[in-house]
């Protein structure tokens, strides 16, 4: 079946270094994949996605490419900020379906 | 815009008694919606799909005699724990997904709620 695998974590690091958490996956034919970011205390938000192989989602300085032949979507940063603290979900949806497949999450921490 | 609140953020309860969760959609029309478990450092695992107006579709392995589903309305589907036990103590997360965006195949998440049975 599908499955969605991305780095444990937790990661922390400091303001302004570069971000990567590593996302691979798991699914036949061409599935849609995405970034959700929870911050404390909030639901999942969608944070960036990509429907084909090669796309790169983008969104708030966050970028990720669609990457088939690695089948990986790994989310990366130029410089984080103290306000990017939370946590990270990779997903993927497949054949139009709208069920979601997580990652178990990656916890973020920046220090000022 | 796009805001949906789940309610009781957490809830305590005794071993045996039934627990429901509420889930609205606060800003939008939510034909379909989502319900997650979210086991400690594990990912969300989908429960049940809800349409508003019929049944729920579970997932395998979920029983729907135990895990009670409603999507009476377009703003509001409710989540009941029944006869909980210590092992349905756990984090339960709903989404919501509007026709208007279907084919962005995006579902808006609610803030979740922690379910603790003793």
């Amino acid at each position: 079946g599908n499955s969605v695998t991305q780095m444990e974590g937790p990661v922390t690091l400091s303001e302004e270094a570069f971000l990567t958490i590593n996302c691979t996956y798991t699914a036949t034919g061409y599935p849609s994949l995405f970034w959700y970011v929870q911050y404390p205390g909030e639901g999942l938000q969608l944070l960036l996605k990509a429907t084909k192989a090669d796309d790169k989602g983008s969104n708030k300085g966050f970028e990720a490419t669609y990457r088939k032949e690695t089948t990986s979507f790994h989310l990366e940063k130029g410089s984080v900020q103290v306000s990017d603290s939370a946590v990270y979900f990779c997903a993927l949806s497949q054949g139009g379906s709208e069920k979601l497949v997580f990652g178990k999450g990656t916890k973020l921490t920046v220090n000022p | 815009g796009a805001v949906v609140s789940q309610h009781p953020s957490w809830v305590i309860c005794k071993s045996g008694t039934s627990v429901k969760i509420e889930c609205r959609s606060l800003d939008f029309q939510a034909t379909t919606m989502f319900w997650y478990r979210q086991f400690p450092k594990q990912s969300l695992m989908l429960m049940a799909t809800s349409n508003e107006g019929s049944k729920a579709t579970y997932e395998q392995g979920v029983e729907k005699d135990k895990f009670l589903i409603n999507h009476a309305s377009l703003t509001l589907s409710t989540l009941t724990v029944t006869s909980a036990h210590p092992e349905d103590s756990s984090f339960y997360i709903c989404s919501a997904a509007t026709w208007q965006r279907r084919n962005e195949n995006e579902q808006f998440f609610g803030p979740g709620t922690r379910l603790t049975v003793l």
